[in-house]
């Protein structure tokens, strides 16, 4: 079946520190990605999103590339704020995966900025 | 603006009594789901609902139902408590998009049972 392998957290950085949360998968098909963050004490909320190979999804100063051959969607960030302490979640759609699209998520890696 | 609210959001409850958490959204989304998040499993998927009358297990539905009756409701009913089902409990709903679908959140209760 579809998984999502995170690197295991906290990762823990100083203000102004660069970002990488590794994030590889395994699917069936050809999946969309996506990375979904958590701020203390509220749900999760979309970060950005790629669909198709090579695409880059940004939003807030994050990036994330979908790489096909590597199965890769590492989330960076040139230079994180403490507002960015949260944790963070890599997930997949899968359109071979019995046709519903519900979506496989990674564990979730915390990041806490120090300032 | 639209919206998915749950309630309660904190619930201290008793080993066997029946809880009720209520989700609702005003985004018109066929799509609802209930998760449950805990410490070392991450999100895991309860029950789902693809439109009113639909519902469907997922991977941790045991002692847990669903009902949809119309579409901006989907409750989820613990039928006897248990101190496994201690957790943070999470809706979400999302549109008819194939596999570019986002789904969008709620803000979580979490539940504790004695």
């Amino acid at each position: 079946g579809d998984s999502v392998t995170q690197m295991e957290g906290p990762v823990t950085l100083s203000e102004e520190a660069f970002l990488t949360i590794n994030c590889t998968y395994t699917a069936t098909g050809y999946p969309s990605l996506f990375w979904y963050v958590q701020y203390p004490g509220e749900g999760l909320q979309l970060l950005l999103k790629a669909t198709k190979a090579d695409d880059k999804g940004s939003n807030k100063g994050f990036e994330a590339t979908y790489r096909k051959e590597t199965t890769s969607f590492h989330l960076e960030k040139g230079s994180v704020q403490v507002s960015d302490s949260a944790v963070y979640f890599c997930a997949l759609s899968d359109p071979l995966s019995g046709g519903s699209y519900i979506p496989t998520f990674g564990r979730g890696t915390s990041l806490i900025v120090h300032p | 603006d639209a919206e998915i609210t749950q309630s309660p959001r904190h619930k201290i409850t008793e080993t066997g009594r029946q809880v009720t958490l209520a989700c609702h959204q005003t985004w018109n989304h066929n799509n609802m789901f209930w998760y449950r998040q805990d410490l070392g499993h991450g999100l895991r998927l309860i029950h789902y609902s693809y439109g009113v009358q639909d519902t469907n297990k997922g991977e941790v539905s045991d002692g847990y139902s669903v009902s949809r009756s119309n579409t901006e409701d989907l409750p989820l009913t613990l039928e006897s408590a248990a101190s496994s089902q201690t957790s943070v409990y999470f809706c979400a709903s999302s549109e008819d998009q194939g596999n570019q679908e986002t789904q969008y959140f709620g803000p979580g209760t979490r539940l504790l049972v004695l």
